[in-house]
């Protein structure tokens, strides 16, 4: 079985500051491995995926996640926040490709 | 597109009352899923569908919740009887795997279920 773990269930930056939310996967074979972002009153959008290949992965909205199989660990960033960030993210984790498991989501909140 | 399209939005009832919640997949997809959000479980799979045939149904919480796909392009969500611990954001979600090794889930605004 796969499951994920969100370190931190939420996080404040300041507009201009990094952003770093933090995922741990665990799953017995190699996997699948995304990032949703969730805002207010709406359903979840794919920021990027990690399936094989590059280990740097860049999705939209300036994020980019990063595979580290030694350290089970899909940590996403972006270098400077803004406002428009605010929302909540989610990892997932597959093994098949279609049958996905959330993380309990981390909730960032931009400071002005 | 018009992306995945879920009605009602919004949806309160009162206990024991039968409740359906619909979902229209984007056209093309052959996989179609349904979540529930709550805050002390977080996203739950509930079940999936590939082609109009159930896959996986484990993650029904039990057989009040029932679940059809009667062609490609609608399914339901049923509730009967509802309590109030199934209040609760409950999305549907489709892919494709025409394209690659992977499904990409496109998630639709979620039915917001309010059992009293």
């Amino acid at each position: 079985a796969q499951s994920v773990t969100q370190l931190g269930s939420h996080v404040s930056v300041s507009e201009g500051a990094l952003v770093l939310l933090r995922c741990n996967y665990s799953s017995s074979v190699p996997p699948y491995l995304f990032w949703y972002v969730q805002y207010p009153n709406q359903g979840l959008q794919l920021l990027l995926k990690y399936t094989t290949g590059a280990t740097l992965v860049k999705g939209i909205n300036g994020f980019e996640a990063e595979f580290k199989k030694s350290e089970t660990s899909f940590h996403l960033t972006k270098p400077s926040a803004h406002m428009s960030d605010a929302a909540e993210y989610f990892c997932a984790v597959s093994v098949t490709g279609y049958k996905l498991s959330f993380g309990a989501g981390t909730t960032v909140t931009v400071r002005a | 597109d018009a992306g995945v399209i879920q009605s009602p939005r919004h949806e309160v009832t009162e206990m024991g009352q039968e409740v359906t919640l619909r979902c229209k997949p984007i056209s093309g997809h052959d996989y179609l899923f349904w979540y529930r959000q709550t805050m002390m479980r977080g996203l739950e799979l509930l079940i999936y569908f590939n082609n109009n045939v159930p896959i996986d149904d484990s993650g029904m919480p039990e057989d009040r919740f029932s679940a059809k796909m009667p062609n490609a392009s609608f399914s339901t969500l049923k509730i009967q009887p509802s309590e109030p611990r199934d209040s609760a954001v409950y999305f549907c979600a489709s892919s494709s795997s025409a394209h690659s090794s992977y499904n990409e889930q496109f998630f639709g605004p979620g039915t917001r279920l309010t059992v009293l």
